[in-house]
């Protein structure tokens, strides 16, 4: 595997499901990041770790709750969401410090 | 808040005409990102423009930045059916404890026959 991938591509659930998202880098970066693309709506930073420590929360609601074993991983688990939550999540990776961004495939969330 | 605005949101254009695509934003930078999407797809970089008067050609897509105006150009020569897609301006800035990028709207591009 080369560059940023994610799992699942594709997720359906129930507001009262519990599930995660994983993404993986492959590229030796220290800074991970998760956005959420909705549809007329600019990518929102959602979080942002550099060297598995979180340094960044943009008020998001906490039924999303990233985790950052390592500097490779970086995972998004949700629980009770809202049908709103319904959008593409995708995750990117960079070095600390530079800004340029190598972004993951996504995945697409509906939430029924 | 840093905002960023791209215009035109939609854009359908005839093969072989050349148009632009302008991206405004609110407050000073240091760079400035173009990204393209295909549908269903991830975002690719294209370009990093990085000081007032940056050029960058790749291809039928060129890109400028005017730091004092706070705007940046993306023009597309001679646009092809391949150059279908969405394509961000992103502006970055630092954040409390990291380096962040702020998205414009996007602006989709249809190429037709």
């Amino acid at each position: 595997e080369t560059g940023v991938t994610q799992t699942p591509r594709h997720l359906v659930m129930g507001m009262t499901n519990k599930k995660s998202l994983k993404c993986e880098q492959h590229l030796g970066h220290n800074a991970m990041y998760w956005y959420k693309q909705s549809a007329k709506k600019p990518l929102e930073l959602m979080f942002v770790y550099n060297f598995k420590e979180q340094t960044e929360n943009n008020s998001v609601p906490s039924r999303f709750s990233p985790e950052c074993p390592n500097s490779s991983h970086l995972f998004l688990h949700l629980h009770t969401l809202q049908p709103e939550d319904s959008a593409l999540y995708l995750c990117a990776s960079s070095q600390v410090g530079q800004s340029k961004l190598y972004f993951g495939p996504g995945t697409r969330l509906t939430v029924t | 808040e840093l905002k960023v605005e791209q215009n035109p949101l939609f854009l359908s254009m005839q093969e072989g005409k050349n148009y632009t695509i302008y991206c405004n934003y609110s407050t000073t930078s240091d760079r400035l990102y173009w990204y393209r999407q295909d549908p269903g797809k991830s975002l690719e970089s294209l370009f990093v423009l990085l000081s007032n008067g940056a050029v960058k050609q790749e291809g039928r897509l060129m890109a400028s930045l005017d730091t004092k105006a706070r705007l940046s150009t993306l023009h597309i020569t001679a646009a092809v059916h391949d150059l279908s897609a969405t394509y961000f301006c992103a502006v970055g800035y630092s954040g409390a404890g990291s380096y962040q990028l702020t998205f414009g709207k996007g602006t989709k591009l249809s190429v037709i026959p």
